[in-house]
């Protein structure tokens, strides 16, 4: 049940584009994406709900296609600042606010 | 606002010893969770509380594993006797909705944990 997060790792320059995916098995409620640095507490990105919603913040942005339990989070223009393991948390149905995070995205941007 | 707090931060303990972790949400958040990370996963739900009753703790080894929120505001997790294989980051996270809304989960700094 645990959501696979694709690819594993990406190495970028600054200004470049990265795409990473998360995929499910089952019906979805809700998608969460969080932010990690090395030894720092999850961070707080966004959620999206079914409906096949997009949402935006500056320059990282995500989709959610809940046909396909799927969802992408677009980061646009790199920042060595975007540099962290991103972790999905997918919600399956009933809104109970549980969490099951993916195996998280490991994304390095170098100048 | 004050973000979600924890202590210790680090703790090195020999297996078979019993270790306690604590947690204080953000003021007025009416759900917890304790999770466990181990390095190069992602966080893995242990407990989930709304107030002081629990919502879920089906991955709660409870065998060894306890948890508690009292008053529904601090928690206490605790692991007795600990085993190798504990040692991980475990997370406190706090949301604000007491129920039938999607929010987001505030994470506190993490505890540390090495069994030796």
């Amino acid at each position: 049940q645990q959501p696979v997060q694709s690819p594993q790792a990406v190495i970028l320059r600054e200004g470049e584009d990265a795409v990473i995916n998360c995929s499910s098995s089952k019906a979805l409620y809700s998608v969460h994406w969080y932010r990690q640095k090395h030894g720092e507490a999850p961070i707080f990105l966004m959620i999206l709900l079914k409906g096949g919603e997009q949402k935006g913040h500056d320059k990282i942005s995500a989709s959610f296609n809940e046909k396909k339990q799927q969802s992408s989070l677009y980061l646009t223009a790199s920042q060595l600042s975007y540099s962290g393991t991103y972790f999905c948390g997918t919600e399956g149905a009933g809104n109970t606010g549980k969490l099951i995070f993916g195996q998280g995205t490991t994304l390095q941007v170098k100048p | 606002e004050a973000g979600v707090a924890q202590s210790p931060r680090y703790k090195i303990i020999e297996k078979r010893q019993s270790v306690a972790f604590w947690c204080n949400p953000i003021s007025g958040h009416a759900t917890l969770y304790w999770y466990q990370q181990i390095l190069g996963q992602g966080p893995k739900l242990l407990i989930q509380f709304q107030n002081n009753g629990v919502v879920d703790d089906s991955q709660l080894p409870k065998d060894r594993f306890s948890a508690e929120r009292l008053k529904g505001v601090d928690s206490t997790l605790k692991i007795q006797p600990a085993k190798l294989e504990d040692s991980a980051v475990y997370l406190c996270a706090s949301s604000l909705p007491a129920s039938g809304r999607v929010n987001e989960q505030f994470f506190g700094p993490g505890t540390r944990l090495t069994v030796l």
